[in-house]
Order: C-alpha cells, then sequence, then structure tokens
C-alpha cells in the first residue's frame, strides 16, 4: 500500500514570498491533516478535512495560510506571505476514518524562510 | 494549560535499563490515546495505542488512568535503537489528532 505522498520536500523562499505544498493521502482515507513542526516542538495541528470539508481549522493563521482539498482525495497547503517564524516542517497525514484512529504521515516538507 | 503535556526529557539511559514516559492530557471526554516514535529529521510513526485495560507490544507496555488523565509509556531492556523523541498523542474529539511536545530518549552503550 502506498503511503502519503508529500512534495516537495525541502523549500528555501525569502520572507513575502508565497509557498504551496502538496498531499496526496493514502487511498481511500477520508481523514486529512495538515501539521506544523517546529524545531523541538510537536506537530501542530493546522488544518483537519474529512472528505472535501472542514473539521478544524482553529489554529490555522487565517490570514496568510490556506488549504484545500476540493475532491476530497490530494490538498494543498499555501502560505503568502511568508514570514521568518513559518520556517518549520510541514506534515501531512491521513486517516481512513473519523473516530478513534491512528494517523499515518508522509515525509514532510521542510520549509526555511530566509 | 497546555492540551497534551510531556516531560521534554532528555532521558539519557543505559542499554538494558527500563524507562518510563507520561503524558496529562486536559479534555476528559478523549476517546483514544496513541504514542508515536520519531526519529531524528523523520515524520511520526505509530508505535502503539492504548488502550484502557493497557496493552503491551514485546518490551513497549501503555498504560491509561481516566481518573487522572494521564498516559504512560514503559520501556523495558532499552536498546540503543530505542533513542528518538516519543510523543504523546490525544484524540480530541472528530478524530483530531493532538501531539506532546514529545520526550527526547538517548540509550547509551
Amino acid at each position: 500500500e502506498a503511503g502519503v505522498a508529500q512534495s516537495p520536500r525541502y523549500k528555501i523562499i525569502e520572507k513575502r514570498q508565497s509557498v504551496a505544498f502538496w498531499c496526496n493521502p493514502i487511498s481511500g482515507h477520508a481523514t486529512l491533516y495538515w501539521y506544523q513542526q517546529i524545531l523541538g516542538q510537536g506537530p501542530k495541528l493546522l488544518i483537519q478535512f474529512q472528505n472535501n470539508g472542514v473539521v478544524d481549522d482553529s489554529q490555522l493563521p487565517k490570514d496568510r495560510f490556506s488549504a484545500e482539498r476540493l475532491k476530497g482525495v490530494d490538498s494543498t497547503l499555501k502560505i503568502q506571505p511568508a514570514k521568518l517564524e513559518d520556517s518549520a516542517v510541514y506534515l501531512c497525514a491521513s486517516s481512513p476514518r473519523i473516530s478513534n484512529t491512528e494517523a499515518f504521515f508522509g515525509q514532510g516538507t521542510r520549509l526555511t524562510v530566509v | 494549560r497546555k492540551e497534551v503535556e510531556q516531560d521534554p526529557g532528555p532521558f539519557n539511559v543505559p542499554e538494558g535499563a527500563t524507562v518510563a514516559f507520561n503524558c496529562t492530557y486536559s479534555n476528559s471526554a478523549s476517546q483514544s490515546f496513541f504514542w508515536y516514535r520519531q526519529d531524528c529529521r523523520k515524520e511520526p510513526k505509530l508505535l502503539m495505542s492504548v488502550y484502557s485495560s493497557g496493552n503491551e507490544d514485546g518490551r513497549f507496555t501503555a498504560q491509561l488512568n481516566r481518573a487522572s488523565q494521564y498516559i504512560s509509556l514503559l520501556i523495558r531492556d532499552s536498546k540503543l535503537s530505542d533513542s528518538a523523541t516519543y510523543l504523546c498523542v490525544v484524540n480530541g474529539g472528530y478524530n483530531k489528532l493532538i501531539f506532546g511536545a514529545g520526550t527526547r530518549l538517548a540509550v547509551h552503550p
């Protein structure tokens, strides 16, 4: 079974530029998550989708971050404009159900904002 | 108060030692709990789920205390390969998985 696919693996941008990350979850997984992990911290949930609907985006900085999952399969996360503090690993994860089940993670995109 | 709290460590232990990590959570309605393992510069991977009755997988034992709202992970006979960060994860409802900051374990020869 193929895992969660993310691209790109690495990205370096200047502050105030925009960037987009892509995620393709495990086939058949209805729930998709985007997490931000700053060095030395645990993953912080940015947004959770159930199919193409948003379940939780309470910690998404909506003035600069946006995410979509239009067809309920793959998803994109965008940052515009980027700030230095956005430097982090952006992890996508998926799970097969919306209750009491673990999530499976992609390898992440390491973003450096300079 | 953070939703999920862990001692960041690091825990430095010799091979063969027994080490235990605790984690506390704030939402008493949480239904499911997990321990994930994260190696340096890698993604988190599920180590084990935590059940109310406690569960064991080889050298690893997980316990849940709902009354006190804490979860524990016990590692027996530590190996060098156990060196990693251990993340406590709590389901905050609708499978909103909330991660603790992680506890670092370093096992030395």
